[in-house]
This record gives structure tokens, sequence and C-alpha cells, in this order.
């Protein structure tokens, strides 16, 4: 069965570093996500990329992130700077509308720790 | 504005008995959909059902089905037979048409412990 999946699992960085979260969706999928989830807390949309461009940001989501596909697979997350409050799960995913029907599956997401 | 609310913050049920995880819904847009996932303490969120503004019928997915009363704004969701693994968070999601993207408005979940 196809599943999003998202490398690295975990990562530790310094503040100020910048850090690149990867994904591959789904391979049939149009739309991709990311969002994030700070411990114990619910999981809160930052970036919807359709067509290759963002469809729509939060307000989570300033200049100090971006997100690019650079191939017809990858879809990435970077933070250029990061601060302790951007430790979190990130997760990637990916969805299409067809029919009435919508899908959005979500990797297993990238738990990020900033010290 | 587009709201999820959850109002249990745990539940508990016995093995092989349902359980219903309630879920309501705030939104003014007409189209929209409903979701559930399933995050276990491993942290992935395992997609379980989806139910469309415009569905007829309740949707049904092996021991999930959906309690979609678009009236009353619900979506509850109820798990039939529980299982053991079954033990986890469970949220409730709305996605919302804009300009072809369908982010997901999450509720803040209900951890669902189900005892032996």
């Amino acid at each position: 069965e196809p599943e999003v999946t998202q490398t690295p699992s975990h990562q530790v960085t310094q503040m100020g570093q910048e850090v690149i979260l990867r994904c591959v969706p789904i391979s049939n999928h149009l739309y991709f996500y990311w969002y994030r989830q700070i411990l114990g807390q619910k999981v809160e949309f930052l970036v919807s990329f359709y067509n290759n461009e963002i469809s729509e940001k939060s307000e989570i989501f300033d200049d100090q992130f971006s997100v690019e596909r650079p191939d017809g697979s990858n879809f990435t997350l970077k933070i250029r700077s990061t601060k302790l409050e951007d430790s979190a799960m990130y997760f990637c995913a990916s969805g299409f509308v067809a029919g009435g029907e919508e899908t959005q599956y979500f990797g297993p997401g990238t738990r990020l720790l900033v010290l | 504005a587009q709201k999820i609310t959850q109002t249990q913050p745990g539940m508990f049920v016995q093995e092989k008995e349902a359980v219903t995880l309630d879920c309501t819904y705030d939104t003014s847009d007409p189209s929209y959909g409903l979701f559930w996932y399933k995050q276990p303490s491993s942290g992935e969120m395992i997609f379980l059902i989806y139910q469309g503004s415009y569905d007829q019928q309740n949707a049904t997915e092996g021991r999930y089905s959906l309690n979609f009363q678009k009236a009353r704004k619900s979506a509850n969701l109820v798990i039939s037979a529980s299982q053991l693994g079954d033990s986890a968070m469970y949220f409730c999601a709305m996605s919302l048409t804009q300009g072809g993207s369908e982010k997901l408005v999450f509720g803040k979940g209900t951890k669902l412990t189900v005892n032996p």
C-alpha cells in the first residue's frame, strides 16, 4: 500500500541552525501539506502546496519557513534559523480530491528538537 | 471561524465493547470534509475515515463508522468491538476547500484507553 515517507525520523539541532525536513508524498497525489504538533498539543496547519506553488499558509509559516518540490517526488520544508519554539513533530501529508472524495494521508513525522 | 471541538479529553472502554468519540464542528462553508485520525504513542497519524458534507450516508470503514448529524454539526466516531490496539489519541479534523487545497483544522483530541 502506498504511503507517505519522511526523513529523518528525529533531528536534534542547535538554535539558529538551518534544518531541512524531507518528505516523499504518495505518487499520484496532487496536494501536499506540512503540519506540526507541539508536544501534547493539537496538530496545526503550516502550509499547503499545489501545482508547484504555495496554496495557503498559516501565520506560523513566517519568513523563516520555505517549501520546495525540487523534483517529481520530494517535498521539503526548510527552517532557516531554528528557534527553541520550533521544537515539534512535523508531519508531511499528501492527498487528492476526486469525485467528492478526499484523502489526506500523513507521513510518520519528523521529531525536531531545537536546543 | 472554523473550529473543531472534542469535549472528551479521555475515554475508557472495555475490550470488545463499542465506544463513541464525540466531535462537533463549526463552519459556514457548505462544502467541507470530516476526518478522523488515530495517533498511537509512537506518534504517527493514521487516517481512519472520511465523511463529505454532501454525503447522504454515514461513512463506514471496517470497525469504524462516522455518525454524521449535519443539523447538529456533529461527526462522532464509533468504534465497534474495541481491541487493546485501539488505545491511542483520536483526532477529529475538518477540511475546508480553499482554491483547491484542503487544509485540515484539528480538534484537541481524545485519549482512548481500552481495558482488558
